[in-house]
């Protein structure tokens, strides 16, 4: 079965300051998706990734799918305290299926 | 404005007795999910129904049930709780189309279960 490594684990950043989270899977990536998760709330649906090389943004987040659809990538510039939460990568398992990382804790620092 | 509720926000059962949560969802979509979300995990799926097809993942504990009376509600019945089922419990929608691939789900707030 598919399996999405997320690194870092955790991360602490100053507000501000750009920051990069990765989601490497374990098989070619179909369909990749990001979700943000405030703690004890339920995941927000942040992008869809499907192709190679494929790059979208929404507000200063971006992410992006290597060409080998391996990887993913969410970068986030200048970040602000509402970035803060668990951000996690979700990938495509068969249909109607997502299998979930382990997801990247975020806190930023005033 | 079209969402996914889930009832109660939290619940508390002793162990052994059954609990069942509650799902409902106003966006009309064909698929609908179970989580189970232990803490600083990844959500697991336990089942989803795609209309009224039941899909049960091949590790979910028989322990776990669920039924779906129509489109809009889906329930999840925990048999006989035990305390390593203390989890939050994540409900998703999502409406493949006509190509039946997976498009974004839609979450619910979660329902925290705590066993004593």
């Amino acid at each position: 079965s598919q399996e999405l490594e997320q690194s870092p684990q955790s991360l602490i950043v100053q507000e501000g300051k750009n920051l990069t989270i990765n989601c490497t899977s374990s098989k070619t990536l179909y369909g990749l998706y990001w979700y943000k998760q405030k703690y004890g709330e339920g995941l927000i649906f942040l992008m869809m990734l499907q192709k190679g090389g494929e790059e979208k943004s929404h507000e200063k987040i971006t992410a992006k799918l290597d060409e080998k659809k391996q990887q993913s990538s969410l970068h986030i510039t200048a970040s602000q305290p509402s970035h803060a939460g668990i951000y996690l990568c979700g990938a495509t398992q068969g249909a109607q299926k997502l299998v979930f990382g382990q997801g990247t804790r975020l806190t930023i620092n005033p | 404005d079209a969402m996914v509720i889930q009832n109660p926000r939290y619940q508390v059962t002793q162990f052994g007795k059954p609990v069942t949560l509650s799902c409902s969802q106003t966006l009309n979509h064909n698929v609908m999910y179970w989580y189970q979300q232990k803490s600083s995990q990844a959500p697991k799926l336990l089942f989803h129904y795609y209309d009224k097809d039941f899909n049960n993942e091949a590790d979910t504990p028989d322990n776990f049930q669920s039924r779906r009376p129509n489109t809009s509600f889906c329930f999840l019945d925990i048999r006989s709780p035990g305390l390593g089922d203390a989890a939050m419990y994540l409900c998703a929608t999502s409406n493949p189309g006509t190509s039946g691939f997976t498009y974004e789900q839609y979450f619910g707030p979660g329902t925290r279960l705590t066993v004593t």
